[in-house]
């Protein structure tokens, strides 16, 4: 069965500070990655996906994420965060194969809690 | 607007006592999806269902129940025999062109008291 690992639980930073979240997953197959983001009050909002193609994948709000396969990993990174990013962030993996639905797991959630 | 509507927002229940989560989408998905949501522990798949008329249990199924008798809604039941309850409940949808992408519901706050 996949796991994702998010190392990090609760980070915190001041504005303009770079952030990179950290996400990890067990599986040997072919996978979709995705960042899934859920701000105070909110529902969960797609961040940004992968499925192939280039590694480095490009999200809203100036998110990216960087896929290294030899490295099982998926990390979140913005430049220069700002207070309104603050919110849980939930990385996911969906291993592709047939009859797969059921297959998208999530790691246990960081939240960033960014300082004016 | 297209999206997944659940209700209520907010419920609580007393002991003993079924409930029942709306979830409804007008997004066209075959694929529906329920989930639950503790602090420290993400999201667990409670049931899912592919296509109507069909569903299977996810990771945390004891103690709830579904159906999927149209393809816009897909309900969610907690009965009386899940022992922890008290719980944020999101339902999602996907298709699978999309590679399975999921989009979610804004959640249901069920308090057991």
């Amino acid at each position: 069965a996949q796991s994702v690992s998010q190392h990090n639980h609760h980070v915190i930073l001041s504005e303009a500070a770079s952030l990179e979240l950290g996400c990890n997953y067990s599986y040997g197959g072919t996978v979709n990655l995705f960042w899934y983001v859920q701000y105070p009050g909110q529902h969960l909002q797609l961040l940004l996906k992968y499925f192939s193609g280039d590694p480095l994948v490009k999200g809203i709000k100036g998110f990216e994420a960087e896929f290294i396969k030899s490295k099982f990993s998926f990390n979140l990174r913005k430049p220069s965060v700002q207070w309104s990013d603050t919110a849980e962030y939930f990385c996911a993996v969906n291993a592709r194969a047939p009859g797969s639905a059921r297959q998208l797991t999530f790691g246990s959630g960081t939240q960033l809690t960014v300082l004016p | 607007d297209g999206g997944i509507t659940q209700s209520p927002k907010y419920l609580f229940r007393k002991e003993g006592q079924n409930v029942t989560l709306s979830c409804e989408q007008n997004l066209n998905h075959d694929a529906m999806y329920w989930y639950r949501q503790d602090p420290g522990q993400g999201l667990r798949l409670i049931y899912y269902s592919q296509i109507v008329n069909d569903f299977q249990k996810g990771d945390i199924a004891e103690g709830y129940s579904v159906s999927r008798e149209k393809k816009e809604s897909f309900p969610l039941t907690v009965t009386s025999a899940q022992k922890n309850p008290t719980a944020f409940y999101l339902c999602a949808s996907s298709v699978p062109t999309s590679g399975n992408t999921i989009y979610f519901g804004e959640g249901s706050w069920l308090t057991v008291v």
